[in-house]
């Protein structure tokens, strides 16, 4: 059985570019969540998605977005990349919206 | 304001010795809580989680963490470490209410075992 599934696991891009992140839920899970750990941080909550639908979203702009498909996996979106946009994003999913989170491994996004 | 406060940057023990990796939170009401472990380059793994019940909660790997309303603290625990404990955790709480899953994470602290 699948856990988490991330891609890319590493992606480099300049600023003012975009960027897409792929998850993969783990088997029987319906609930997607993103989370951003900076370097030295703990991971801060991004948004989730459940039904396909954007439910619950933490303090970030509108420049993060996101999308869930019929088969639960998941897209985060940057827009206008800036350099402290560099950090290592973490997708995890649950099987309801209050079950237990189980993460991915992460993609480390750089921003040069 | 909503917030996890793991209070030691790093905590170092010698292989053999009891560890204790300190939490404490500032959430209204009765929330979940949670630690997780994450080793270099890897994503977070899930060791415990209380939602009630009993103060003592035991978790993978021989961990266990102790609830204290009182003091809101969840501290974690292991009786004698490894020295492949190693890594970094962070304590989580989940606020109540709202059906959502939304966790919120301390900074983390680096356990370093010494053989």
């Amino acid at each position: 059985d699948a856990g988490v599934t991330q891609s890319p696991t590493h992606l480099i891009k300049t600023r003012g570019q975009q960027v897409t992140l792929r998850c993969s839920p783990k088997s029987g899970h319906d609930t997607v969540s993103w989370y951003q750990q900076a370097l030295g941080q703990g991971p801060q909550f991004i948004f989730q998605y459940y039904e396909e639908e954007e439910r619950q979203r933490g303090n970030f702009p509108d420049r993060f977005s996101g999308h869930q498909f019929p088969n639960y996996s998941s897209e985060l979106n940057v827009n206008a990349l800036l350099l402290g946009d560099s950090a290592l994003y973490l997708c995890a999913s649950s099987q309801d919206r209050v079950g237990s989170e189980y993460f991915g491994a992460g993609t480390r996004l750089s921003v040069l | 304001a909503q917030s996890v406060a793991q209070p030691e940057d790093q905590v170092n023990v010698a292989e053999g010795n009891p560890l204790t990796v300190k939490c404490t939170y500032s959430v209204s009401g009765n929330p979940y809580l949670f630690w997780y472990v994450q080793y270099p380059n890897r994503g977070l793994q899930f060791l415990l989680k209380y939602i009630t019940g009993d103060n003592l909660v035991k978790g993978s790997y021989g961990f266990e963490a102790e609830f204290n309303k009182s003091q809101t603290s969840f501290h974690l625990k292991k009786p004698s470490a490894l020295v492949s404990d190693s890594a970094l955790y962070f304590c989580a709480v989940r606020p109540p209410g709202g059906g959502y899953n939304k966790l919120i994470f301390g900074a983390g602290t680096r356990l370093a075992v010494h053989p």
